[in-house]
This record gives structure tokens, sequence and C-alpha cells, in this order.
């Protein structure tokens, strides 16, 4: 069974530039969950899907928003990128009814 | 917020040592979970927790889901080099959709 699959795996992007970074979950999967993950501030949630639907969000400004797919893929996307939204992107899946969230490799964004 | 204070930051050990990592709250969670995250990857599922005084082992890798529901454990026998990692403890902290929140970790470096 594959796992979280996340690409790309790496991005240098400059500031005020937007940025888009793809989540595969396991399959069966409906929910994905998007983290935030800085050196100093450890795993900060974003935002979470469940059949196409937002059902929980983190204390991150709106330009950070997301989506979900009918086939649960999701989006995340970040406008207007600053310096400080440098970071580890970590996108986890979990199987409904279940706590047990399964992390992909994440994506590393440098912003220059 | 809902925090979770893991302790303690970052240890030293020789190989073969025991080590001691727990995690605790001010509020009552309902499901305890520990990760380990190698540098550049994803963390990765180790042990689930979902009763109170619930004991689980994974290999030398022991964790307890504290009585009081606002602490857990982990416990590595024997410590190897591959041990090396951050070691992060989350917890969910009502049945259903409420999103994991994580600590800050604890940094784990064996000395052979």
């Amino acid at each position: 069974k594959a796992g979280v699959t996340q690409t790309p795996r790496y991005l240098i992007k400059t500031r005020g530039q937007q940025v888009t970074l793809s989540c595969s979950p396991i399959s069966g999967h409906r929910s994905v969950s998007w983290y935030q993950q800085t050196p100093g501030q450890g795993l900060q949630f974003l935002f979470e899907y469940f059949s196409e639907t937002q059902r929980n969000k983190g204390n991150f400004p709106g330009r950070f928003s997301g989506r979900q797919f009918s086939n649960s893929r999701s989006e995340m996307n970040v406008s207007t990128l600053e310096l400080g939204d440098s970071a580890l992107y970590l996108c986890a899946s979990t199987g409904t009814g279940n706590t047990e969230a399964f992390f992909g490799q994440g994506t590393r964004l440098t912003v220059v | 917020g809902q925090q979770l204070n893991q302790s303690p930051q970052s240890m030293f050990i020789q190989e073969g040592e025991d080590v001691s990592m727990n995690c605790t709250s001010s509020s009552i969670f309902n499901t305890w979970l520990w990760y380990k995250q190698d540098p550049g990857e994803g963390p990765v599922l180790l042990i689930a927790l979902y009763k109170a005084g619930e004991l689980t082992s994974n290999g030398r890798l022991t964790a307890q889901f504290g009585i009081t529901r606002k602490d857990s454990f982990l416990n590595i026998s024997a410590s190897i080099p591959s041990d090396v990692g951050i070691y992060f403890c989350a917890g969910q902290s009502a049945p259903g959709n409420t999103p994991l929140v994580f600590g800050k970790g604890t940094r784990l470096s064996v000395i052979a």
C-alpha cells in the first residue's frame, strides 16, 4: 500500500510569488491535514480537509489556503510569499474514524 | 490554544543506554501518539495509545498513557545509533475530528 506522497520535495521561490504544494493520501483515506514545521515552532496545524470540505483550520493568515479533490488528493497554496514562510510543509492522511495520522516526506520551501 | 510540553528538548546518550522522554498537558487528552522524524523526512508513527494507563510496546520502544490523561511517556531501551532523530508526542483532546496537537520534540543523539 503506497504511503502519503508529497510533491515537489523542494522548492525555491522569491518573495511575493505564490506556490502550490500537492499531497496524495494513502488509498482509502479521506482526511488530509497540512502542517508547517519550522525549527523554532515545531509542527503547526494549518488545516484539515475531509471529503472536499475544510473541517478544521489553524491560526494562519488567509494567504494560506487549501483544497481537496474528489479523489482525496489535496493541494495547499501560499500567496504573496514572505521570507518567514520558509519551512517544511507536511501533509498527513488519516483513515475515517481513526486518529493515527500518517505523514508524507514533506515539501521543503525556501523563500528568498 | 492547547499546548504539549515535551521534555527534555535534547539528549545525548551512549549507545546501549535506556532513554526516557515525556509529554505533559494542562488539559485531558483521549489519544496519545508518538512519532520519530529523521532529518529531511516526515514523522513516522511509532506507537498509538487510546486508554488511560495503557502501556504499549513496539520492539525496544515502550509508551504509556498517563492515568491522569494529561501525560504520556516514551522509553527506548538499549539505544542504537539508528535511534538518532527527533521524537514527537501528539495528542487529541476529544474523539472525532479534533486536530492533533504536537509537542516541540526531543532531539536524541546517540554516541557510539
